[in-house]
């Protein structure tokens, strides 16, 4: 079992929906937890984080994060043909160095 | 400000030949990682390196795989007799060191690898 999963999609949706991404995580010492874009032959970039549970807005993002349930959503309101890219989740413990493990990504396409 | 640099962007090999990819991190950024990118999977770990030094080499799949760093700047990643499911898009990323906090990695554009 992989220590992230995430759905690869490809998730198609109308201009103006509503999405959610999510993803599942098996290692409970993951403490932070982050969502990086990557557009076509491009490298992934940091589109927010959040530590520990609990939600995070950054204008048409929400993060939202369950450590409970070991589950970890990324909603974003009013989609754009430009929120078309894949989206990864990745995760990490705390402390010094410590590395990202990442989820497989789910491309998303948003229709104008 | 200029981002991670990679070098090739695309390159073409035979099987069994050498192949060197280039990393020119962020000025500043202590610490150095290679992603490997296979179509339609995840970012795999290959290595990080804390300057010049490499504390966890755990994700080099096979001792065909090396990497090196210069100081706090350029890293190569030296894949030997490479085989085809050595193909997939090699991704190096920069970051500052932290005690904490989530580490945003700025990450280049790839060097995408294709083993005939």
């Amino acid at each position: 079992q992989k220590e992230v999963e995430q759905d690869p999609g490809p998730l198609s949706v109308p201009e103006g929906a509503i999405v959610s991404l999510n993803c599942t995580y098996s290692n409970s010492a993951f403490q932070y937890f982050m969502w990086y874009r990557q557009y076509s032959r491009k490298g992934p970039e940091l589109l927010m984080y959040t530590y520990s549970s609990g939600n995070k807005e950054d204008g048409r993002f929400t993060a939202q994060v369950d450590k409970s349930s070991k589950y970890i959503s990324l909603f974003i309101r009013d989609s754009q043909p430009s929120d078309s890219a894949t989206y990864l989740c990745a995760m990490k413990r705390t402390g010094g160095y410590q590395k990202v493990t990442f989820g497989t990504g789910t491309k998303l396409q948003v229709i104008p | 400000g200029a981002g991670v640099s990679q070098s090739p962007s695309n390159k073409v090999t035979e099987k069994g030949k050498d192949v060197e990819l280039r990393c020119d991190p962020i000025s500043g950024h202590t610490a150095l990682y290679w992603y490997r990118q296979r179509l339609g999977q995840g970012l795999e770990f290959l290595i990080y390196f804390q300057g010049n030094s490499a504390p966890d080499k755990s994700g080099l799949p096979s001792d065909r795989f090396s990497a090196e760093r210069t100081g706090e700047s350029v890293s190569t990643l030296t894949i030997q007799r490479t085989q085809q499911e050595d193909s997939a898009v090699y991704l190096c990323a920069s970051s500052h060191t932290w005690q904490g906090g989530a580490g945003e990695l700025f990450f280049g554009e790839g060097s995408r690898l294709t083993v005939l």
